[in-house]
């Protein structure tokens, strides 16, 4: 298995652009994690998916933020408008939810927001 | 609410000396608790996780942690450490059963481990 993909590796966009972020999970999972990562504040979870349906998400910023996930093997985090202090790392992550709670995470999205 | 915090931002150790990283904990309940690693530019990767049992946990890369209830700790460690550990290091806690079949996993703040050669 080639593990969780993210899409695209890095993005630069201006304020006000509309920014769409990929993932596809490992085969099989049926849990789905959105992860924002900055300096100032680590890793925040925003919203996560159990068999394609969202389950909590408490931690998505604004309603500018909306996350989907249309079929077992495709999710998307879209940012629209975007603005400079979304620029982060976004990782998706996913895993079986067995009690397992084992996370495989993707390389991460650069976003940069100018 | 699960948390768990780790106290040091940077850890610096020698090559070959053995190293521990911080973490403590606050759950209702039993913990489940994780350690993750991220190297540069990389998603974070399991490293070991505590449900029940021994207190001493052992995980991938030669590292272990100490799970300790009295003082609501989950230190991550290794006997000898080497340069390529140098990486972040993060604590997570599982979260409350949302209901629908699975958990959340909250982390902690990173610590940045660098081993000197």
């Amino acid at each position: 298995d080639a593990g969780v993909i993210q899409s695209p590796r890095h993005e630069v966009t201006e304020m006000g652009q509309e920014v769409t972020l990929r993932c596809k999970p490992i085969s099989g999972h049926n849990s789905l994690f959105w992860y924002r990562q900055t300096m100032m504040r680590g890793l925040e979870l925003l919203i996560y998916f159990n068999n394609n349906v969202p389950i909590d998400d408490s931690g998505m910023p604004e309603d500018r933020f909306s996350a989907k996930m249309p079929n077992a093997s495709f999710s998307t985090l879209k940012i629209q408008p975007s603005e400079p202090r979304d620029s982060a790392v976004y990782f998706c992550a996913s895993s079986f939810a067995g009690g397992n709670e084992k996370l495989f995470f993707g390389s991460g999205t650069q976003l940069s927001v100018l | 609410a699960q948390s768990v915090a780790q106290p040091e931002d940077q850890v610096n150790v020698a090559e070959g000396n053995p190293l521990t990283v911080k973490c403590t904990y606050s759950v209702s309940g039993n913990p489940y608790l994780f350690w993750y690693v991220q190297y540069p530019n990389r998603g974070l990767q399991f490293l070991l996780k505590y449900i029940t049992g021994d207190n001493l946990v052992k995980g991938s890369y030669g590292f272990e942690a100490e799970f300790n209830k009295s003082q609501t700790s989950f230190h991550l460690k290794k006997p000898s450490a080497l340069v390529s550990d140098s990486a972040l290091y993060f604590c997570a806690v599982r979260g409350i059963y949302s209901g629908a079949g699975s958990y959340q996993l909250t982390f902690g703040k990173g610590t940045k481990l660098s081993v000197i050669p």
